[in-house]
C-alpha cells in the first residue's frame, strides 16, 4: 500500500464550480499536511499547510484534515480557469522530516 | 512566502557530459534542501536530502556518484548530474526548508534537463 494515495484525474469542471480534491494516507504518525499547486513546467507552489484535524480556510481554498479517517481534502470555491493546474497533496511525519507526495490531480477549469 | 531560485531553468547537453544545477534560497537561510525528480504527469520523487555542511542523504535507488550534491552554504545547494545519459532527462526540482519557516517547504521553479 502506498503511503499517500491521490486520484490522478484528470478532473474537468466548469468555471464557478466547487472542486474537491482528496488524498488518503496510511500511517497515523503523519502530522503535517500540505497542498501544492503546480502549473505546467513550473515548480510546486505551497497553497495550504495544516497540522491538525479540522478546516483551514484561505480565500477560495479550504483544507480539511480528518486524522481519524486518514483523509485530507482541498476545496476550491468559485473555481476559475486560472486554477487549472496539478494539485499535489503532501504529508510529513514531523517538521524536519521529508515530504511524501501524492501522485497529483490534474484539474482543468473550463470557461 | 519564501523565494527559492533555481538555475538553469532549461539545459540541453550531450551524452557523457556533466551538468550542474543551482538552488538558492533568496530571502532566508536554508539548513536543509531537498532535490526531487519529476517525470511527465508523475509525482515528485525525492532523490536526496542536503544538509548544510554535511554529506547528502540519498534515497534508496539513487546513485550518489552520479548525482553529486553539495550544500556548501546556508543559501546554496548544487546538484551535478555526472556523465549524463538520455535516461537522465527529466525535470529536477529543489526545495528548501528554512530556519524561520517551520515545517514549510518552498520549491524552486525547476530545471528541465535534456540529454541528447
Amino acid at each position: 500500500q502506498k503511503e499517500v494515495e491521490q486520484d490522478p484525474g484528470p478532473l474537468s469542471v466548469p468555471e464557478g464550480a466547487i472542486v474537491s480534491l482528496n488524498c488518503t494516507y496510511s500511517n497515523s504518525a503523519f502530522q503535517y499536511f500540505m497542498w501544492y499547486r503546480q502549473y505546467s513546467r513550473k515548480g510546486p507552489e505551497l497553497l495550504m499547510y495544516t497540522y491538525s484535524s479540522g478546516n483551514k480556510e484561505d480565500g477560495r481554498f479550504t483544507a480539511q484534515v480528518d486524522k481519524s479517517s486518514k483523509y485530507i481534502s482541498l476545496f476550491i470555491r468559485d473555481s476559475q480557469p486560472s486554477d487549472s493546474a496539478t494539485y499535489l497533496c503532501a504529508i510529513c511525519q514531523n517538521q524536519g522530516g521529508k515530504l511524501i507526495f501524492g501522485q497529483g490531480t490534474e484539474l482543468s477549469v473550463k470557461p | 512566502g519564501a523565494v527559492v531560485s533555481q538555475h538553469p531553468s532549461r539545459v540541453i547537453c550531450k551524452s557523457g557530459t556533466s551538468v550542474k544545477i543551482e538552488c538558492r534560497s533568496l530571502d532566508f537561510q536554508a539548513t536543509t534542501m531537498f532535490w526531487y525528480r519529476q517525470f511527465p504527469k508523475k509525482s515528485l520523487m525525492l532523490m536526496a536530502t542536503s544538509n548544510e555542511g554535511s554529506k547528502a542523504t540519498y534515497e534508496q535507488g539513487v546513485e550518489k556518484d552520479k548525482f553529486l550534491i553539495n550544500h556548501a552554504s546556508l543559501t546554496l545547494s548544487t546538484l551535478t548530474v555526472t556523465s549524463a545519459h538520455p535516461e537522465d532527462s527529466s525535470f529536477y526540482i529543489c526545495s528548501a526548508r528554512g530556519t524561520t519557516h517551520t515545517g514549510e517547504l518552498f520549491f524552486g521553479e525547476g530545471s528541465r534537463l535534456t540529454v541528447l
